[in-house]
């Protein structure tokens, strides 16, 4: 079985802070992606990152970065100096070979910064 | 067109009616989804095109939901009799092929609303 959880529902802090957002993922497959979506108030998804099983290579891009760890099957996401415009939920999400027609998402977590 | 397109944007109707949700994905994107996302919710895969044929419809959930494409391009989701639990953001997606080598885009979503 595929599932991602998030288990985060609400985050609250103050502009400038940096915060985490957790994902734990399963799939009984070695072959998978995972994915982090940002859902502004204006309800679009915008994709952030893809990150495939065989690289666990984290990523920084600005004030974003990833850790995705196999041995505890998660996958991370850390906001450095947070801004309001980051107010958002945001989505983990897991496409592996076996569900290959369909990413599984977890149930979110909004984020608020507040100034 | 440049990203994934979905109207209405916003539909209000009545208990009972049937209403029609159109998608125009990304030009030369095979793959096409159809998610569901109620209020505070995460999002649940309702259907899967590649082409014009749906390998994977096990998310429609119920047989008052059915969606087809057309020309390998324009999907349309419709719901037949609808009812209050209808009611929810349904966002469409498309790749350019399916499975987890391609990133998904999303549009930015169609609000249903039955009264």
């Amino acid at each position: 079985a595929q599932k991602v959880t998030q288990a985060q529902t609400e985050i609250s802090v103050v502009e400038k802070e940096d915060v985490t957002l957790d994902c734990v993922y399963e799939t009984r497959d070695t072959t998978y992606y995972l994915f982090w979506y940002k859902q502004p108030p204006s309800g679009e998804l915008v994709f952030l990152i893809r990150r495939n099983s065989f690289d666990e290579q984290n990523e920084i891009s600005g004030r974003y970065s990833w850790n995705f760890q196999k041995s505890t099957s998660s996958f991370n996401f850390t906001i450095t100096a947070s801004q309001v415009v980051d107010s958002a939920v945001y989505f983990c999400a897991l496409i592996s070979y076996s569900s290959a027609s369909k990413i599984i998402f977890g149930s979110g977590t909004r984020l608020s910064i507040r100034p | 067109g440049a990203g994934v397109s979905q109207s209405p944007s916003n539909k209000v109707t009545e208990k009972g009616k049937d209403v029609e949700l159109r998608c125009d994905p990304i030009s030369g994107h095979t793959a096409l989804y159809w998610y569901r996302q109620s209020l505070g919710q995460g999002l649940e895969f309702l259907i899967y095109f590649q082409g014009n044929s749906a390998p994977d419809k096990s998310g429609l959930p119920s047989d008052r939901f059915s969606a087809e494409r057309t020309g390998g391009s324009v999907s349309t989701l419709t719901i037949q009799r609808t009812q209050q639990e209808d009611s929810a953001v349904y966002l469409c997606a498309s790749s350019p092929g399916p499975g987890q080598n391609y990133g998904y885009t999303f549009g930015s979503g169609t609000r249903l609303t039955v009264v």
